[in-house]
Order: structure tokens, then C-alpha cells, then sequence
């Protein structure tokens, strides 16, 4: 299994709405529903942001929000807020009993 | 409160075996809804899914690494493990244990992780 594809740095100011892709394909996130998100700060363990695409587990902000079209999923982070300024994984469930990852995206928020 | 918790020598030496312990608490190890997980990232890179265990003891490796990996579990002790042998500098990062739910295969509770470096 070959690693998602995901925009290694995305930028925009506070308030504002950022989306990050994910794209992989038909075996892996064209096929399956299950994509999830992990935020991970610097030195930090990533957290889980987002599940089969489009869900949000308790505690996360609902200014995060999971999306899938075809061969990528996105997420998108509206009314952005300093503390948001970290890594984003995505991750699907790529068949055979096997998960792939992207190589990440950092965001930065101006 | 669910916390997981990595445990094992931070360096190996060059063609021998890397050994890690996970110790998960605020829950049982052997809940059918849950698969443990091992997942690693080199430094300035991403992840990487190395393979899980199920309370049963049934396991899927990445198939990158099946030839030397192995992961197995103590329900006895809630904790489970991680061996990779012939280890070589690429194995060098960070180690993760994971709990991953079987309905929707997301990973859920991450342990802080454990550098392990590869050098003589």
C-alpha cells in the first residue's frame, strides 16, 4: 500500500476556513468509508479528529468537519483558532487488513 | 480514564531484536471492541501502521514488515507487545501503542510514545 497524498503545508489567518486534502485511491479511500483525521502537535501523541469520514468523537469542536468526493477525503477546519496550528494525518483502511496513512500536513495559522 | 503507556529500551543495537511493552488501564485489554495497535513515525515523517492484535490473539502485520514482526498480548497483565527483529537504522523513531475500534477501525486512544533509536 502506497501512502495517502496530502499537501504537505497549508496556511491561513485566524477566523478564516482551511481544508486539507487527503487523496488515495480506489482500493483504499475511493472504496471504504473508513477515513479518519489525527491532530498532532510537536512532541505530542496524534488525536482523533475525525472517523469514518465525516464523524466528530465527543470533545472535538464541531469547526472540524470530515468530508469524501471520489478518491479524497478532506477535512476542514472553519473559524480557525491559534490552537489549531499543528500536523493533520489522514488515514483509511487500504484492504487486506491494512491502514495507510498520509504524509501529513502542516498547518500554520498567520 | 483511558490511558495507554509504552515501555521498553530506548536503544538497540544493529541487527538485533527491539522490544516494546504496552500497558493499557481504565479498561480491559480484552474487550471484544478493540484492536491494539502499534504505529511508528521516523522523525520529521509520518506514520506508519505496523499491525494489531485482537484479544484472541489474532494478528495482521504491515506487509512490509511481517517477516520480522510480532505482536502479542497478556489479558492477565492489560498489556500487550511489540518485537521487531533485525533491526536496522531506518527503524529508528518513535513508537506508538494504539486503541482501534472495530466498528469503524479508527485509532482512538494513543499512548504518549517511545523513541527508539537503532545504533551501535
Amino acid at each position: 500500500q502506497s501512502a495517502l497524498t496530502q499537501p504537505r503545508s497549508v496556511s491561513e489567518s485566524p477566523g478564516q476556513s482551511v481544508t486539507i486534502s487527503c487523496t488515495g485511491t480506489s482500493r483504499d479511500v475511493g472504496f471504504y468509508n473508513y477515513v479518519s483525521w489525527y491532530q498532532q502537535h510537536p512532541g505530542g501523541a496524534p488525536k482523533l479528529m475525525i472517523y469514518a469520514v465525516t464523524k466528530r468523537p465527543s470533545g472535538v469542536p464541531d469547526r472540524f468537519s470530515g468530508s469524501k468526493s471520489g478518491n479524497t477525503a478532506s477535512l476542514t477546519i472553519s473559524g480557525l483558532q491559534a490552537e489549531d496550528e499543528a500536523n493533520y494525518y489522514c488515514c483509511s483502511y487500504a484492504g487486506s487488513y491494512a491502514w495507510v496513512f498520509g504524509g501529513g500536513t502542516k498547518l500554520t495559522v498567520l | 480514564q483511558v490511558q495507554l503507556q509504552e515501555s521498553g529500551p530506548g536503544l538497540v543495537k544493529p541487527s538485533q531484536t527491539l522490544f516494546l511493552t504496552c500497558n493499557f488501564s481504565g479498561g480491559s485489554i480484552s474487550s471484544a471492541n478493540y484492536y491494539w495497535t502499534w504505529i511508528r513515525q521516523p522523525a520529521g515523517e509520518g506514520l506508519e501502521w505496523i499491525g494489531r492484535i485482537y484479544t484472541s490473539g489474532s494478528t495482521t502485520y504491515n506487509p512490509s514488515l511481517k517477516s520480522r514482526v510480532t505482536i502479542s498480548i497478556d489479558t492477565s497483565k492489560n498489556q500487550f507487545s511489540l518485537k521487531l527483529s533485525s533491526v536496522t537504522a531506518p527503524d529508528t523513531a518513535v513508537y506508538y501503542c494504539a486503541r482501534q475500534d472495530t466498528a469503524d477501525d479508527h485509532f482512538d486512544y494513543w499512548g504518549q510514545g517511545t523513541l527508539v533509536t537503532v545504533s551501535s
